[in-house]
């Protein structure tokens, strides 16, 4: 079973616009929430986290925004540029173990 | 130059056949893991190791091994390939931070089984 689920699977945004990446997760036990980034040949890398106690967190153009009565959070990447075209995780721990989601893989396009 | 490197970076292997994956990491960190990438699955966990003692099943361990050769190689066995394993598999480490621990995952081997 698919204890984080994220949506949408792709996703494609014009140069500029707003890209939005839901998640949701089941285990109250999780207690980070991070999101990683992975572009075509690498391996994903740490993009930005949140802890539980925080409703939003934000950094440069991306930001964490969190609900945690609904137990759900998302990435928003503000002002998208094409170097922003990969694949984003979103993750949830318990310490020393990551549940990833399925990924989306984010295209934006000029 | 890489904290965590993986070799093969490409293998092509035959079904029944024995294949090993291996992970080195300059990092110092106590905490290895391998993982398999599938498209519209993410990423699972297959096996991890929080010292050189000490080895865990993931979610996903049926017909795969590992074995902690030392602090800094991690190394994942195929003991008899199926093409339902051919996959993207990444090896990371971390270092225990409490909740706010990081893994770093080297550049990923791509296996294919036929």
């Amino acid at each position: 079973q698919q204890q984080v689920k994220q949506s949408p699977q792709s996703l494609i945004v014009q140069k500029g616009g707003i890209s939005i990446i839901n998640c949701a997760y089941e285990n109250t036990a999780f207690d980070y929430f991070p999101w990683y980034q992975q572009f075509p040949g690498k391996g994903p890398a740490l993009l930005i986290a949140i802890r539980p106690d925080v409703s939003e967190k934000k950094e440069g153009r991306f930001t964490i925004s969190f609900n945690k009565s609904a137990k759900q959070f998302s990435l928003h990447i503000m002002d998208s540029q094409p170097g922003d075209s990969a694949t984003y995780f979103c993750a949830a721990t318990i310490p020393g173990k990551l549940t990833f989601g399925t990924g989306t893989r984010l295209t934006i396009i000029p | 130059d890489a904290d965590v490197t993986q070799t093969p970076r490409n293998r092509i292997t035959k079904t029944g056949k024995r294949i090993m994956l291996e992970c080195s990491q300059t990092k110092g960190h106590d905490r290895m893991y391998w993982y398999r990438q599938d498209p519209g699955l993410g990423l699972r966990l297959i096996y991890y190791s929080f010292d050189v003692k000490d080895i865990n099943k993931g979610e996903i361990s049926d017909g795969y091994s590992v074995s902690r050769q030392a602090q800094a190689k991690f190394s994942l066995s195929l003991e008899s390939a199926i093409p339902n394993q051919t996959a993207l598999y990444f090896c990371a480490t971390s270092s225990p931070l409490g909740p706010q621990e990081t893994q770093y995952f080297g550049p990923g081997t791509r296996l294919l089984v036929l």
